[in-house]
């Protein structure tokens, strides 16, 4: 398996413009996640989608970020307009529900630079 | 105050020392646990996992958890400098909020 796929790995932007971040979890996973890391905040949870449903949403820091999931295999994280404080590691996670104590399995991370 | 505390580090020990790494935890409604190992400028990949209290060996790896403490731990035999890295405690309840909660992280260093 291919394993959570991530693009772009590094972004640097501008202060301002609209930053997408795209995902692709593992076949056959059900849940798809967005965390944010930072060395001063750790591994924040973003959001969390179930069957392309979004269930938790309340770590989305404000109205510049949005995320999508228009079917099973895709997800985006968008953030309009960016802001130096967004810089940080962005990563998409996914998991099979069914599965044991919810195991997710981790991409390898957007790095994103916002100056 | 955060769900999950774990204290950074970092940590450095010598190769064949054992490594104790910890977090404890608010959140009574937390029955699965995990550890999670992330190599520098890499995603976190699963190590350990652990169901409600116990024990679990896995090789050189022991996950234990006391959820009367609300207390995990990973203890590391004979580490090696391959075993470097930054290990991220995770929970989760056994229903509701599906995802994890994530400690922030203890970085180890052992020196060859």
């Amino acid at each position: 398996d291919a394993g959570v796929i991530q693009s772009p790995r590094h972004e640097v932007t501008e202060m301002g413009q609209e930053v997408t971040l795209r995902c692709k979890p593992i076949s056959g996973h059900n849940s798809l996640f967005w965390y944010r890391q930072t060395m001063m905040r750790g591994l924040e949870l973003l959001i969390y989608f179930n069957n392309n449903v979004p269930i938790d949403d309340s770590g989305m820091p404000e109205d510049r970020f949005s995320a999508k999931m228009p079917n099973a295999s895709f997800s985006t994280l968008k953030i309009q307009p960016s802001e130096p404080r967004d810089s940080a590691v962005y990563f998409c996670a996914s998991s099979f529900t069914q599965g044991p104590g919810n195991t997710i399995y981790f991409g390898e991370g957007s790095w994103l630079t916002v100056v | 105050q955060k769900e999950v505390e774990q204290d950074p580090g970092p940590l450095s020990v010598p190769e064949g020392a054992i490594v104790s790494l910890n977090c404890t935890y608010s959140n009574s409604a937390f029955q699965y646990f995990m550890w999670y190992r992330q190599y520098s400028r890499k995603g976190p990949e699963l190590l350990m996992y652990t169901y409600s209290s116990g024990n679990k060996e896995d090789g050189r790896f022991t996950a234990q958890v006391d959820k009367s403490s609300k207390y995990i731990s990973l203890f590391i035999r004979d580490s090696q400098p391959s075993d470097s890295a930054t290990y991220l405690c995770a929970m989760t309840g056994n229903t509701g909020r599906r995802a994890l909660t994530f400690g922030s992280g203890t970085r180890l260093q052992v020196q060859p």
